[in-house]
């Protein structure tokens, strides 16, 4: 059974780094992008980046680049997204999530719990 | 990058009505390449169609999709109570970012 496994709520300080994690089993971890994804308070989604830990390919929206930084770590099949300085506005669910399949570009089927981050001084 | 607009923001329906919902993009997408998701309130979003018309595993049959090139359409066929969510258009076309809808949110009256 696929399943994302994501750590757990954090509250951080404006200015504070921060790195959460979403580990993978059930499939082939590094044959598969994974992505992050932002929900901010009573808003939609907004897709950050994906991962290809295979290879560690990495693609970002350009609302995201240089606010974030994805990696992996495929000796534990563990994705990562992390802040250098959190701001109050960073304040959001986050949610790691996989394609549908692992060739062209697929929609995410299989997602994380998600990763509640409160920044507030 | 393509932008996606969703409409209408609210719609509000009987159980067993027919709800339609519409999706447009900025630029002409691959019939390949548009999603729609569930999400229900407090759970991650759920993925319902890919490729514009084929249902995920495990959706109802009385949820389908359709359109291609900028317009798409998610139809949900006698509505019940627990289709209660907001529902979310994406875009993954050939090169990221893959960008949602802002959303249509669906009341159950």
């Amino acid at each position: 059974e696929v399943q994302l496994v994501q750590s757990g709520a954090e509250v951080k300080k404006p200015g504070e780094s921060l790195k959460i994690s979403c580990k993978g089993s059930g499939y082939s971890f590094t044959s598969y992008w994974i992505g992050w994804v932002r929900q901010m308070p009573g808003k939609g989604l907004e897709w950050m980046g994906i991962i290809f830990p295979g290879d560690s390919d990495t693609r970002y929206s350009p609302s995201f680049q240089g606010q974030v930084t994805i990696s992996a770590d495929r000796s534990i099949s563990t994705a990562y997204l992390q802040w250098s300085s959190l701001k109050a506005s960073d304040t959001a669910m986050y949610y790691c999530a996989r394609p549908l399949h692992s060739g062209s570009p697929a929609p995410f089927d299989y997602w994380g719990q998600g990763t509640l981050v409160t920044v507030s001084s | 990058e393509i932008v996606l607009t969703q409409s209408p923001g609210t719609l509000s329906l009987s159980p067993g009505e027919r709800a339609t919902l519409s999706c447009r993009t900025s630029q002409s997408v691959s019939s390949d390449s548009l999603a729609w998701f569930q999400q229900k309130p407090g759970q991650a979003p759920r993925l319902l169609i890919y490729g514009a018309s084929s249902r995920a595993t495990g959706i109802p049959d009385r949820f389908s999709g359709s359109g291609s090139g900028t317009d798409f359409t998610l139809t949900i066929s006698r509505l019940e109570p627990e289709d209660l969510a907001v529902y979310y258009c994406q875009q993954y076309g050939t090169s990221p970012p893959y960008t949602f809808g802002q959303g249509t949110k669906l009341e159950i009256k």
